[in-house]
């Protein structure tokens, strides 16, 4: 069965001071790997797509990247309205289904 | 491009009646999939639809849940005999036909059951 974790659960930092969240995964047959930002009482919205190990995709202050296990996303100094949840998710098999961990929640400080 | 439509984005209903929930997906995709995602917790797959065509159901889509997209465009989701475990965010995804591209959720129905 697919398996996805995400840490920390939660993370806390001040505005400007940069950090990683983790995303590893146990999956047969990896077809892509999803980052999603979160907001409260909204859906998911989508960030980026990863499909091969050595892959990277930025946008602004925000980089994943991918290993054969997991991957990371860096935030560099981050701005106050950098706070949500970030969710990692896991497509797999025919249908493209998702398979995501729990999230982190991210609080950025001014 | 206007994005994920879903109707009701809140329902409140008393334990044991029926509730439908609807999804617009973005026209030009073909994909279409039904998520549910409880509190501290990322969404879980319910069901997958290409086009018309039903494909994929969980197993926690219980007999008490029922999906539809007739016409492969808008689509329902039912409960009946809703129960306190119900209560949940009801999310739908939809996405371009081919390859593994990325899914785009609506905002989702919030369901309290009382």
């Amino acid at each position: 069965e697919d398996q996805v974790t995400q840490s920390p659960e939660a993370l806390r930092l001040q505005e400007g001071e940069s950090s990683s969240l983790n995303c590893s995964y146990t999956v047969s047959g990896l077809r892509g790997l999803f980052w999603y930002r979160q907001d409260p009482g909204k859906g998911p919205e989508f960030l980026f797509t990863l499909y091969s190990a050595g892959e990277e995709k930025e946008k602004e202050r925000l980089k994943a990247t991918l290993t054969k296990k997991e991957s990371f996303l860096h935030i560099t100094a981050p701005k106050p309205e950098d706070s949500a949840t970030y969710l990692c998710a896991v497509a797999t098999g025919a249908n493209s289904k998702l398979t995501f961990g729990k999230g982190i929640t991210l609080s950025v400080r001014p | 491009d206007t994005g994920v439509s879903q109707d009701p984005r809140h329902k409140i209903t008393k334990r044991g009646q029926n509730v439908t929930f609807r999804c617009d997906p973005i026209s030009e995709h073909n994909r279409l999939y039904w998520y549910r995602q409880t509190l501290g917790q990322g969404p879980e797959f319910l069901t997958y639809f290409q086009n018309e065509a039903q494909l994929e159901k969980s197993r926690l889509l219980s007999d008490r849940f029922s999906a539809e997209r007739p016409k492969g465009s808008f689509s329902t989701l039912e409960i009946q005999r809703t129960e306190q475990g119900d209560s949940a965010m009801y999310l739908c995804a939809s996405q371009r036909a081919g390859g593994y591209t990325e899914a785009f959720f609506g905002q989702g129905t919030r369901l309290t059951v009382v």
